[in-house]
């Protein structure tokens, strides 16, 4: 099973408003990354929260851990058309040497 | 600095055919994934390479899968023979050392369809 579940499914908002996407893992990680895939693209990584962190920022973006609860959440403030895309958590579970296990996705459409 | 590169981008062949993929990660990056997307079962990681040498292949599906990483700049994914439901995106991505702890770098991927 997908280590990380990400939600809602979809997401649609208005230009300006602001996103918030959520995911939940199941065991202990060493760290939880988020990334954005465009349409007919690869993935780019956003940000890296490592498990003894609580808040990262990086411009529009903040993410949020949540160990005791297992979750992250990825908020993106003021959003632009160019935020639509598809978004994944993916958690580096400790001492699964290396490897990232991603979620399924969250597809998000900023209407202009 | 030039990413991950992908080749072929587009693959269309028949079942029963041989199909090479290709993969040049980033200068100086020691970590060498494959993954596949599917709508169905997402984005599942199919081996990886670290100094070039294969770490974990637990995620190649069948024996009809295999990898290989000559040199730290060339990887292929090969599929003998393919079937339907090999189709897919095919992703390479490469990091740095620990790679888990650092941020992979995805190229565009191959998206393979098997007739």
């Amino acid at each position: 099973s997908q280590q990380g579940e990400e939600d809602p499914q979809a997401l649609s908002i208005q230009e300006g408003e602001n996103a918030t996407m959520n995911c939940s893992y199941k065991t202990s990680i060493n760290n939880l990354q988020w990334y954005r895939q465009n349409s007919g693209r690869g993935l780019v990584h956003l940000i890296l929260i490592r498990s003894n962190e609580r808040e990262k920022h990086s411009g529009r973006l903040r993410v949020t851990l949540d160990t005791s609860k297992k979750s992250s959440s990825l908020l993106i403030t003021a959003s632009r058309a160019a935020d639509t895309a598809s978004y994944f958590c993916a958690t580096d579970a400790s001492g699964a040497n290396s490897k990232l296990t991603f979620g399924k996705g969250i597809t998000l459409s900023v209407r202009p | 600095d030039a990413g991950v590169i992908q080749s072929p981008r587009h693959e269309v062949t028949e079942m029963g055919q041989e199909v090479t993929l290709r993969c040049k990660p980033i200068s100086g990056h020691d970590y060498l994934f494959w993954y596949r997307q599917t709508m169905m079962r997402g984005l599942e990681l199919l081996i990886y390479f670290n100094n070039n040498v294969p770490i974990d292949d637990s995620g190649m599906p069948e024996d009809r899968f295999s990898a290989k990483m000559p040199n730290a700049s060339f990887s292929t994914l090969k599929i003998q023979p393919s079937e339907p439901r090999d189709s897919a995106v095919y992703f390479c991505a490469s990091s740095k050392t620990t790679g888990g702890h650092q941020p992979q770098h995805f190229g565009d991927g191959t998206r393979l369809s098997i007739l």
